[in-house]
């Protein structure tokens, strides 16, 4: 399946500390997307970065994509207690005649004050 | 802060009961989502729509009935819960008619059926 897997499936980090998040998936893309959830609600986007990109900065948050690997990652920078929240990625499927995105595993982000 | 809303945020209810999940954006979004998560697992597609009168079913199998008959509303409908139908249900919508664009998502609605 296009299902993207995460890794790790959770991050324990100080408050300060920058955290980094894998993700990979199987097929090719047209963008990957990173989500965020709070615990019990909807899903927040962050980012968006498009196929032929390699790079994308927001505030704190830098993404990486790098086709070759079908791999994205995620780094948010001088992490803060209320980084603390799921992480996900999703993916859309390449020539696909609709606009699903599939969406990853997951990232359990814990940010100790 | 996007403009698209669930209610009931939480929802306790018998088995057999026949529940309705609103969802409703502000935003003229054509596309249309409802996703199923169980607690800290990943989000599975139960149904979408492309606009008025239009609704698919996702890629999990589900229980549930869809309809979209006007732009801002897309409720989903459970004839007869079921306690396997305890979830949390998330509503989203998305602009433009590109591939896998920004989705915008609602708060979510809680389901325990008892």
């Amino acid at each position: 399946s296009q299902q993207g897997e995460e890794d790790p499936q959770a991050l324990s980090i100080q408050e300060g500390e920058n955290a980094t998040m894998n993700c990979s998936y199987k097929t090719s893309i047209n963008n990957l997307q990173w989500y965020r959830q709070n615990s019990g609600r909807g899903l927040v986007h962050l980012i968006l970065i498009r196929s032929n990109e390699r790079e994308k900065h927001s505030g704190r948050l830098r993404v990486t994509l790098d086709t070759s690997k079908k791999s994205s990652s995620l780094l948010i920078t001088a992490s803060r207690a209320a980084d603390t929240a799921s992480y996900f990625c999703a993916t859309d499927r390449y020539g696909g005649a609709t606009n699903k995105l599939i969406f990853g595993t997951g990232t359990l982000l814990a940010v100790q004050p | 802060e996007a403009d698209i809303y669930q209610t009931p945020r939480y929802l306790v209810i018998g088995t057999g009961k026949k529940i309705t999940l609103e969802c409703s954006q502000t935003m003229g979004h054509d596309k249309m989502y409802w996703y199923q998560q169980d607690p800290g697992m990943e989000l599975h597609l139960i149904h979408y729509s492309y606009g008025v009168n239009s609704t698919e079913k996702g890629d999990l199998s589900s229980e549930s009935t869809v309809s979209r008959i006007r732009t801002e509303h897309f409720p989903l409908t459970l004839e007869s819960a079921r306690p396997s139908h305890t979830s949390q249900y998330l509503c989203a919508s998305e602009e433009g008619t590109a591939l896998g664009e920004t989705q915008y998502f609602g708060p979510g609605t809680r389901l325990l059926v008892l």
